[in-house]
């Protein structure tokens, strides 16, 4: 059981490239997230994963889009990087949305550290 | 919209208890977890309150007030592993969908 893995680990762009982030989890859960981390900032989600197919906006989505094509895939893409989206960026997965009563804790991936210069 | 506070660096010495408090004003609150963070690595979680009062769990306990939008974490018996951030993170039902809104997390340092 690998849990939630994350590809690439680092990263480092150009103002302007694009690129896609992999976040794969072979726990067979249908809530996925991915968010993204700052120093002082906390984690903030950027868009998340109700289940194969659907895809939601998070606080901070603007310059991202995702796909959830198969259920153990969440795909973060960046269209046109730019620095202000250098961060490191943790997927995370969950059988059960979080809150309420009977929930889950979300299972978080390694990270991927990005630097777009 | 929806505020969490949470002090920003705390030190402790080895085998003493810390307290780390957070505070927290949302809409639709649905439950209160906490997770650990070492440095480089990903969250991991600690706890989850979602009445009020007190869950233990070994060394760890978390504490909830719903009316008055606090929790607190308590760390017992301090170890130098225990040096880490900690994230406070509120569940927030928003859109149809809960959602978790976290804290900058309180690093904390265990010394000798």
């Amino acid at each position: 059981n690998a849990g939630v893995t994350q590809t690439p680990k680092f990263r480092v762009l150009k103002t302007g490239q694009s690129m896609t982030l992999l976040c794969a989890q072979d726990m067979n859960h249908e809530y996925m997230y991915w968010y993204r981390q700052d120093p002082g900032m906390g984690l903030r989600l950027i868009h998340y994963s109700v289940g194969e197919g659907t895809t939601a906006k998070g606080e901070v989505p603007d310059g991202y889009n995702v796909s959830r094509l198969k259920k153990q895939n969440f795909l973060l893409g960046l269209e046109s990087a730019a620095p202000s989206q250098t961060s490191v960026y943790f997927c995370a997965s969950s059988p059960l949305p979080p809150g309420g009563a009977g929930t889950d804790t979300q299972y978080f991936g390694p990270g991927t550290r990005l630097t777009v210069l | 919209g929806q505020n969490i506070d949470q002090p920003t660096e705390m030190t402790a010495t080895e085998g003493a208890i810390v307290q780390i408090n957070c505070t927290y004003q949302t809409s639709g609150f649905n439950g209160l977890f906490w997770y650990q963070q070492h440095a480089g690595e990903a969250p991991t979680f600690l706890s989850y309150n979602v009445l009020d009062g007190l869950e233990e769990k070994g060394r760890f306990s978390s504490f909830l007030s719903r009316s008055k939008g606090y929790s607190y974490l308590l760390l017992k018996e301090l170890q130098m592993k225990d040096s880490a951030s900690y994230l406070c993170a509120v569940s927030m039902f928003s859109g149809g969908y809960n959602k978790l809104i976290f804290g900058a997390g309180t690093r904390l340092a265990v010394h000798p």
